[in-house]
């Protein structure tokens, strides 16, 4: 079984402060990790993924997480937020097991203040 | 670039009453897969489908619940007997496959209003 722990469930943050959104996953095997944007009333936007390689991994929007196996972490950072980044991001962990399904974190709700 | 699909992007339905939600995967995937996500809430997963039978299931997905590749190319999900809490944005996955560097490819998903 696999579990995914977003740490914060509100950062609010002013714009052009950095921000980082925490996410802690559980697994027995071997995963591969996502964050998702989702606006309100829209659908899930990839923001960026690790499948393996580089455990810094770069994403749309000037978004970037890394990955630490030791830590068991996924944590998600912008140096320099924007208005516009004030959303719902939501870390998901997908195995290939278990029918590859995917794993979705209660969500963090950032709120880019002027 | 190839995308998921789904339709109707909002239905609204009568409490009892049967709708079926439409996606059209990504042609040459071979997983599918159906998401729940109640409003507020995170998203859930329902059920994945593959070489034409569930492969897993939640235990939201109950027998209320049913899915099927009519064709080549749709992917549905039946609701018998809608409920109020059955209102949620539904979604629709597909991936190729389960080797390695493969990801799920989400569509825009379903709004269903129970009323």
């Amino acid at each position: 079984a696999q579990s995914v722990t977003q740490l914060d469930s509100q950062v609010p943050v002013f714009e052009e402060a950095p921000v980082e959104l925490r996410c802690n996953y559980s697994s027995s095997v071997s995963v591969y990790l996502f964050w998702y944007v989702q606006y309100p009333n829209q659908g899930l936007q990839l923001l960026l993924k690790y499948l393996s390689g580089s455990t810094l991994v770069k994403g749309i929007n000037g978004f970037e997480a890394e990955f630490n196996k030791s830590q068991t972490s996924f944590h998600l950072r912008k140096p320099s937020v924007h208005i516009s980044d004030t959303a719902e991001y939501f870390c998901a962990v997908s195995d290939f097991t278990n029918a590859g399904k995917s794993t979705f974190g209660d969500g963090t709700t950032l709120t880019v203040k002027p | 670039e190839p995308e998921v699909t789904q339709t109707p992007s909002h239905q609204v339905t009568q409490m009892g009453q049967e709708v079926i939600l439409r996606c059209v995967p990504i042609s040459n995937h071979l997983y599918f897969y159906w998401y729940r996500q109640i409003l507020g809430q995170k998203v859930e997963f329902l059920v994945s489908f593959y070489n034409n039978e569930i492969s897993e299931k939640s235990e939201i997905f109950d027998d209320q619940f049913s899915v099927e590749r009519p064709d080549g190319s749709n992917f549905t999900l039946k609701i018998r007997s809608t409920k109020l809490e059955d209102s949620a944005m539904y979604f629709c996955a597909s991936r190729a496959d389960r080797g390695q560097y493969n990801e799920q490819f989400f569509g825009p998903g379903t709004r269903l209003t129970v009323l």
